[in-house]
This record gives C-alpha cells, sequence and structure tokens, in this order.
C-alpha cells in the first residue's frame, strides 16, 4: 500500500535550472497539496487541488507552477530555480468527503546552489 | 482561516504525560482541530482530530472546553520516540478548502 509517492527524494540545481517534482496518490483522493518546509519551520502551503481540473494558490506559490495532470497525479514544476527555494518539499492527499485526515509523502529535499 | 498559537518547545521526561495546548481564538462552526506528529525527514502523519469535549484514540486525547477557542494535546507516559514536532490544524475538515499549519511544537523527551 504505496499511500502517497514523490520523487525525487534528492536533487541538487543551479540557479536557473528547471526541474519538476512528481507525486502521486494511489487512495483514490480528490484534494492534493503541495507544501515547502525550511529548517525548523512549519510547513507552508504553495498550492492545492481541490479536484481533478482544478488548482489554487496557496501561501507561497510564487517560482512555482503546479499541474493536476489526473485525479492521481499531481506536480510541482520551478521553472527557474532560486536560491531561496531551497527547502523539503512534501505532497499530500486527502478525500474531500467528511473529516479525512491529510496523507503525506515522504518529501523531496531539494538544494539550489 | 483560522489562525493558531502554540509554544515553539517543550522538554519532558520518560514516563510523565505531556500537555501541548494550540489557541485557535478565531475557530469558525465547522472548523474541526486536528493534530500531526512529525519526525525528523519524514511527513507529518495524523495523531487525533476532534470537534468539542473530548476525544481518546490508542496513541493521544485530544480535551477541547466548549468555547472551542483552545485545545490541548495529552500524551500519556511519554517516550524518547515521542521526541518530536507537533502540529495543531484547525480548518474545515468537510471541504477541500487549504489547510495551513503553523509553526508547530518541538517536543524533547529525556531520559
Amino acid at each position: 500500500n504505496a499511500g502517497v509517492t514523490q520523487t525525487p527524494k534528492f536533487q541538487v540545481l543551479k540557479t536557473g535550472q528547471s526541474m519538476t517534482l512528481q507525486c502521486a496518490q494511489d487512495m483514490n483522493h480528490n484534494s492534493m497539496y503541495w507544501y515547502r518546509q525550511d529548517p525548523g519551520m512549519g510547513l507552508r502551503l504553495i498550492y492545492y487541488s481541490a479536484s481533478e481540473g482544478t488548482t489554487d494558490k496557496g501561501e507561497v506559490p510564487n517560482g512555482y507552477n503546479v499541474s493536476r495532470l489526473n485525479k492521481r497525479e499531481f506536480s510541482l514544476r520551478l521553472e527557474s530555480a532560486a536560491p531561496s527555494q531551497t527547502s523539503v518539499y512534501f505532497c499530500a492527499s486527502r478525500s474531500q468527503a467528511g473529516r479525512e485526515k491529510l496523507f503525506f509523502g515522504s518529501g523531496t529535499q531539494l538544494s539550489v546552489l | 482561516l483560522a489562525k493558531t498559537t502554540q509554544p515553539i518547545s517543550m522538554d519532558s521526561y520518560e514516563g510523565q504525560e505531556v500537555n501541548i495546548t494550540c489557541s485557535h481564538n478565531n475557530i469558525a462552526t465547522n472548523d474541526y482541530i486536528t493534530w500531526y506528529q512529525q519526525f525528523p525527514s519524514q511527513g507529518p502523519r495524523f495523531i487525533i482530530q476532534g470537534y468539542k469535549t473530548k476525544v481518546t484514540n490508542e496513541v493521544a486525547s485530544l480535551f477541547i472546553p466548549a468555547d472551542r477557542k483552545s485545545s490541548t494535546l495529552s500524551l500519556p507516559r511519554v517516550s524518547l520516540s515521542d521526541t518530536a514536532v507537533y502540529y495543531c490544524l484547525v480548518g474545515d475538515e468537510g471541504s477541500a478548502r487549504q489547510l495551513t499549519f503553523g509553526s508547530g511544537t518541538q517536543l524533547t523527551v529525556l531520559p
């Protein structure tokens, strides 16, 4: 039972490079989320998708784009990476119905040099 | 969105009961209170959720007063493995609205 799977687990980029972080869930959840966590800090919401075909900005969307490819997959793209985007990125999902909890992936450690 | 306030850190000793309080003065009628636990290099995981009064599961208890402006997570007889960051989250779990985490409480359990 995989749950929420994120790839890659680690990535090093140079300033200005682009990359896409992948996230997939196998729990048939409607809602998916991207968070970033800086050292010693809490999680900050970047973007979320309430359902397939919809995306909305969170607290810190600047410098990122997202795609809800289908119900299972929600990707996060950095078009031109900056050192300020060095962080750990977490993907999460939950069912839209009822009082459902968030399920998190294991995270992607991203360093931008 | 209801803003939450928690202590930044707490220390405890093994075997003690630990209570972590979260303030959420502008909680809305439809909001639930959910607590998550996060170990280093891992994503947060669900601990407990409640709406009012008291909720207990195999891991923790959650106490919510009648005015719901605060909540207290209670961990009985903590062990070293309970050392983690604990987050209080307040939101309308019935919708897919964005869920915002606060800074969390770093609990350190000492031998």
